[in-house]
C-alpha cells in the first residue's frame, strides 16, 4: 500500500543546516513534495521534485531524491527561527480515478536561537 | 485573492449531532480534497473529487459523506458525530498532474471538537 514515513521531531541551532528525511513506498509517484505548515495555518508548498530528477536546489533549500531507496530529503541551509514549523513529505499517485496526494506524519522543526 | 475558503473555522458538537463543513475554491481547479489532521498522524485523506461529478474514498472515509456541488464547492458531512472525529479538517484543491505539478492549495482549516 501507499505509505510515507518521516521522523516526528528535529531540533537545530539557528545558523546550522537542517536535514529532514522521508521514505515512500510507491515507485510510480510522479512528483514528490515538501509542504510547510506554520502554527494555526494550512499547508503551503515549499518545494517539489519531479521523479526523474536526483536533486533540486532553490535558494536555501536542497531536495535530494534517491529513487532506488525511495528516499527523499530536504536540507535547509542557515536555518532561521522563522523556519520553525511542521514539514510534510508527500507523494502524488495517479490513476484512472484521478490523482491523490499522500502525506507523511510531518516533522516538527524546532530552531533554537 | 481568496484561494480555498473553509467554513466554519471552529465548531463544537455533541456526540450524535450532524454538521456540514463547507469548502469553496476560486482557482478553477478540477480536483478537490478533504483531509483530517491528527497529532502524530499527519494528514489523512478522507474523500477526494478528481473532477466535478465524481467522488472517491480516501484512507479514512467511514463516518463521512461528501458532495461535489459544482466545480467550486466540495462539502464534507458528518451525519452522527463521534468523539473520534475531533480533529482539524482541511480542504484542498489542485489541477490534475500531467502538465502541472499537482500542487495542493489548502484552506486554513476547520477545528472540530466532538464532546
Amino acid at each position: 500500500g501507499e505509505d510515507v514515513e518521516q521522523s516526528l521531531f528535529l531540533s537545530v541551532r539557528e545558523g546550522d543546516s537542517s536535514v529532514i528525511n522521508c521514505t515512500y513506498t510507491d515507485s510510480s509517484s510522479t512528483y514528490l513534495y515538501w509542504y510547510k505548515q506554520e502554527p494555526g495555518a494550512g499547508l503551503q508548498l515549499l518545494t517539489y521534485i519531479f521523479s526523474n530528477m536526483d536533486m533540486k536546489q532553490d535558494q536555501r533549500l536542497t531536495v535530494l531524491l534517491n529513487k532506488k531507496d525511495k528516499h527523499l530529503s530536504l536540507r535547509i541551509a542557515d536555518t532561521q527561527t522563522g523556519d520553525s514549523a511542521i514539514y510534510f513529505c508527500a507523494e502524488t499517485l495517479g490513476g484512472t480515478g484521478g490523482f491523490k496526494t499522500i502525506f507523511g506524519a510531518g516533522t516538527r522543526l524546532f530552531v533554537k536561537a | 485573492n481568496a484561494g480555498v475558503t473553509q467554513t466554519p473555522k471552529f465548531q463544537v458538537l455533541k456526540t450524535g449531532q450532524s454538521m456540514t463543513l463547507q469548502c469553496a475554491q476560486d482557482m478553477n481547479h478540477n480536483s478537490m480534497y478533504w483531509y483530517r489532521q491528527d497529532p502524530g498522524m499527519g494528514l489523512r485523506l478522507i474523500y477526494y473529487s478528481a473532477s466535478e461529478g465524481t467522488t472517491d474514498k480516501g484512507e479514512v472515509p467511514n463516518g463521512y459523506n461528501v458532495s461535489r456541488l459544482n466545480k467550486r464547492e466540495f462539502s464534507l458531512r458528518l451525519e452522527s458525530a463521534a468523539p473520534s472525529q475531533t480533529s482539524v479538517y482541511f480542504c484542498a484543491s489542485s489541477t490534475p498532474s500531467g502538465g502541472t505539478t499537482g500542487e495542493l492549495f489548502f484552506g486554513e482549516g476547520s477545528r472540530l471538537t466532538v464532546l
